[in-house]
């Protein structure tokens, strides 16, 4: 789990205001960076992700900036509502061999908290 | 169908019992995957199917655990020998093999408690 690092753990922010969540990874071998959130008492569902040959992908509120130079990517959630209030995860997808098989290798998550 | 459902939701046991999870993924994927979710961390990889066969297995499974996916549907994990360190949400989810593969469909994950 080491080879993902996630910042901040938490995050307080106040209803409208911008939500910003990091990720940074060390194995090069991932090819998919989807963030996942998460609802107290149920399993992670996607909420957004990208592929490495692009630099920003947005999707309502919410955009993916990343930086394959740097080996991070990150969250943002504009204009944060109260009902955006969960734990996001970054899980980067980590090949298996030479297959399309793999699997996603979470953070340690972000606990946000938007104010009304 | 209504995604991946796991049964039992909460599981209480005494330390040494042997316990058993159960995980239906959505009919059209098959592939299927274990995690495991302490409070307060992020999910870590168990093992995962391709149909029945199982494809990678992590060193956090130990040979108390073991996963099943006998006909390519469901699966099941079962924990025997259970320590108080077993106690975690036990996570379920599934993908398709070809478009897709990459995107996970979790269930809400069944809870077990070890006294």
């Amino acid at each position: 789990q080491q080879q993902v690092k996630q910042s901040p753990q938490s995050l307080i922010v106040q209803k409208g205001g911008i939500s910003i969540i990091n990720c940074a990874y060390e194995n090069t071998a991932f090819d998919y960076f989807p963030w996942y959130q998460q609802f107290p008492g149920k399993g992670p569902a996607l909420l957004i992700a990208i592929r490495p040959d692009v630099s920003e992908k947005k999707e309502g509120r919410f955009t993916i900036s990343f930086n394959k130079s740097a080996k991070q990517f990150s969250l943002h959630i504009m204009d944060s509502q109260p009902g955006d209030s969960a734990t996001y995860f970054c899980a980067p997808w980590a090949l298996h061999g030479s297959s399309n098989t793999g699997k996603l290798i979470f953070g340690q998550g972000t606990t946000l908290q938007v104010k009304p | 169908d209504t995604g991946v459902s796991q049964d039992p939701r909460h599981k209480i046991t005494k330390r040494g019992q042997n316990v058993t999870f159960r995980c239906d993924p959505i009919s059209e994927h098959n592939r299927l995957y274990w995690y495991r979710q302490t409070l307060g961390q992020g999910p870590e990889f168990l093992t995962y199917f391709q149909n029945e066969a199982q494809l990678e297995k992590s060193r956090l499974l130990s040979d108390r655990f073991s996963a099943e996916r006998p006909k390519g549907s469901f699966s099941t994990l079962e924990i025997q020998r259970t320590e108080q360190g077993d106690s975690a949400m036990y996570l379920c989810a599934s993908a398709r093999a070809t478009s897709g593969a990459n995107v996970l469909t979790f269930g809400a994950g069944s809870r077990l408690t070890v006294l």
